[in-house]
């Protein structure tokens, strides 16, 4: 069964530094791959998504994130980090079994220090 | 386009008691299930829908039930509530989309949170 796993249950970093948000799949076969942004008291949007055609991928508000199969990870970066950046964010990958239902990893809250 | 619409956004219940949390979507979308998100354990799966007149268990289905007599509506009971579920619940809708029909997006209400005491 495909799987996601969530390096980090918080990650901290000041206004303008790099974010690195970490993500390893594990997969039977070629995953399809989410980020999904959840801000405070509201429900979950879909950030950005790896559908084979190029392993960068770019997304909304500035993030982006690398597929690399060798490493089997799809880490979610951003060059600066915005104080509206603070929130949590989610892992998934497509389901199995023909559902294609996705299954979430347990989520990184993003913490940004003025 | 209101999207994927939850009712109601918070309930307090006793327990034992039964309810019924609604879920509604105006896309057409084929997929619907429904997550639980605790702390420090993401969201975690219910029950989803593949369409209407056809469910399936998630990851932790007990305690509740689903129904799907129409492609909008996907409401999820619960029989007889328990402190255990107190959680914030979410539904999504999602479709297939893609040379193959082998991609999803799900899209999501804006959560119901229920305490059980």
């Amino acid at each position: 069964a495909q799987s996601v796993t969530q390096l980090g249950s918080h990650v901290s970093v000041s206004e303008g530094a790099l974010v690195l948000l970490r993500c390893n799949y594990s997969s039977s076969v070629p995953p399809y791959l989410f980020w999904y942004v959840q801000y405070p008291n509201q429900g979950l949007q879909l950030l950005l998504k790896y559908t084979s055609a190029a392993t960068l991928v770019k997304g909304i508000n500035g993030f982006e994130a690398e597929f690399k199969k060798s490493e089997t990870s799809f880490h979610l970066t951003k060059p600066s980090a915005h104080m509206s950046d603070a929130a949590e964010y989610f892992c998934a990958v497509r389901g199995s079994g023909g559902s294609y239902i996705p299954t979430f990893g347990r989520g990184t809250s993003l913490i940004v220090h003025p | 386009n209101a999207g994927v619409t939850q009712t109601p956004k918070f309930q307090v219940l006793k327990t034992g008691q039964s309810m019924t949390l609604q879920c509604a979507q105006d896309m057409n979308h084929e997929y619907m299930s429904w997550y639980r998100q605790d702390p420090g354990m993401g969201l975690r799966l219910i029950h989803y829908s593949v369409g209407a007149g056809i469910t399936d268990q998630g990851e932790v289905p007990n305690g509740y039930n689903v129904s799907r007599s129409t492609t909008e509506d996907f409401p999820l009971r619960l029989l007889s509530a328990a402190p255990s579920q107190t959680s914030v619940y979410f539904c999504a809708s999602s479709y297939l989309f893609g040379q193959t029909k082998g991609y999803t997006e799900a899209f999501f209400g804006q959560g119901t949170r229920l305490t059980v005491v």
